[in-house]
């Protein structure tokens, strides 16, 4: 059964770093993109970038290059979303995503992790 | 703003069928046949619904159909029922952007 189990609710302030992580089991973690999507409150989902395991090339939404880091772990199958710097703005719910074989959409999510920053 | 289009909001009553579209591009929708939807309740994580255009993942139920013409995809709902509330967004394949991958805005179904 695959599974992608995110790491737990974070409440940070403005200026602090953060890494949050997404542990995946049942399938084989270096085959398959896996990505972070990112939800506002009362707003939609936001691709911020992705990650491929087997050969850890990353790509990034041009909205969210150079304001977050993407990485993964194949010794642990865990992929990471990380910030050196939060930002109020940056108070929503983070979801790790698998995308399907070939160009297929996601078809795994994980649960979601909250970050609250706020002063 | 989303790369792909969907209405704000639509309504059906129980029992009745509801169609939620999703206009795109001929770099997305109408180049490629990796359209998905998704169906998200408050509080919850999404969940594919429709994968490839019109395939149904194990354990979805056969109401949920999808379809595809031209840049436009659509997710139609037969049977309405009160669970089937929820936000619904449609994804696409896209070759213009290295990211490969869009969301459309979402689609808040409302089962009155």
């Amino acid at each position: 059964e695959v599974q992608l189990m995110q790491s737990g609710a974070e409440v940070k302030k403005p200026g602090e770093s953060l890494r949050i992580s997404c542990q995946v089991s049942g399938y084989t973690f270096n085959n398959y993109w896996i990505g972070w999507v990112r939800q506002m409150p009362g707003k939609g989902l936001e691709w911020m970038g992705i990650i491929y395991p087997g050969d850890f090339d990353t790509r990034y939404s041009p909205s969210f290059l150079g304001q977050v880091t993407i990485s993964a772990d194949r010794s642990t199958t865990t992929a990471y979303l990380q910030w050196s710097s939060l930002k109020a703005s940056d108070t929503a719910i983070y979801y790790c995503a698998r995308h399907g074989s070939g160009r297929r959409g996601v078809d795994y999510w994980g649960q979601g992790t909250l970050v609250t920053v706020s002063s | 703003q989303s790369a792909l289009t969907q209405p704000a909001s639509v309504s059906g009553s129980p029992g009745q069928s509801i169609t939620i579209s999703c206009t795109g591009t001929t770099s997305d929708i109408g180049s490629f046949t990796y359209v998905s939807w998704y169906q998200q309740h408050p509080g919850k994580a999404p969940k594919l619904m429709i994968y490839d255009v019109n395939s149904r993942p194990s354990g979805v139920s056969d109401r949920f159909s999808g379809s595809k013409s031209g840049n436009t995809a659509s997710l139609t709902i037969s049977g309405l029922q009160t669970e089937d509330e929820a936000d619904y967004y449609c994804s696409s394949y896209t070759s213009s952007t290295k990211l490969g991958c869009v969301f459309g805005g979402g689609t808040k179904l409302t089962v009155l």
